[in-house]
């Protein structure tokens, strides 16, 4: 079936650098992009969202980018810092079959100090 | 407020055994959901439960999970006759309305299957 998936397993980035987390997605009827942050031992966190009538999205040190020509979504964090350690996922709604998210593997982020 | 609460957070079980577990999510979300999440992996749904309407089981693995959720609050994950693949941390999440990519998740429940 159609899925989500990220090209990078893992990303290790400078504290104070910028992070760029990427996600290739399938099902082209899928209208609706969400990000999440999973620190270890905990249940996900919602970053930001963006629906498909939008090509960017800015957040408190966020950025979402959308592609919708190559399927593309992906994560920007300014000026990253040792608590934005931890896994990442992209998650896709197809929001005329329901609320139902289809995640991503996910993208593991370590800041080096 | 209390975000999602999940019980128990941890359970050991022998091949064979049925287990329940339990997500109490945030007061007036309307939509409940349960995912399954193996070592390393990404989120796997199961299933959806919205307001009164029909739950969307679609992404029930077998027939031997099930789920419920009494008053529109309270939501029972069950499998029965537990197998070693079911070895995961099953997450309950909540939202407060529909057609919103913002979930609370709580912080699951850690089966193993021995």
């Amino acid at each position: 079936g159609e899925s989500v998936g990220l090209h990078l397993p893992t990303l290790s980035v400078q504290e104070g650098d910028n992070s760029i987390i990427n996600c290739a997605y399938s099902n082209s009827a899928s209208d609706y992009f969400i990000w999440y942050k999973q620190e270890s031992g905990k249940g996900p966190q919602f970053i930001i969202d963006i629906r498909s009538n939008m090509d960017k999205r800015q957040g408190q040190r966020v950025t979402v980018l959308l592609n919708k020509t190559v399927k593309h979504l992906s994560l920007q964090i300014a000026a990253t810092q040792p608590g934005d350690s931890a896994v990442y996922f992209c998650a896709e709604i197809f929001t005329g079959g329901g609320n139902k998210l289809t995640f991503g593997t996910g993208t593991q982020l370590k800041v080096e100090l | 407020g209390a975000g999602v609460s999940q019980s128990p957070s941890n359970k050991v079980t022998e091949k064979g055994k049925d287990v329940e577990l339990r997500c109490d999510p945030i007061s007036g979300h309307t939509a409940l959901y349960w995912y399954r999440q193996s070592l390393g992996q990404g989120l796997e749904f199961l299933i959806y439960f919205q307001g009164n309407s029909a739950p969307d089981k679609s992404g029930l693995p077998s027939d031997r999970f099930s789920a419920e959720r009494t008053g529109g609050s309270v939501s029972t994950l069950t499998i029965q006759r537990t197998q070693q693949e079911d070895s995961a941390v099953y997450l309950c999440a909540s939202s407060r309305r529909v057609n919103t990519g913002e979930l609370f998740f709580g912080e699951g429940s850690r089966l193993t299957v021995l």
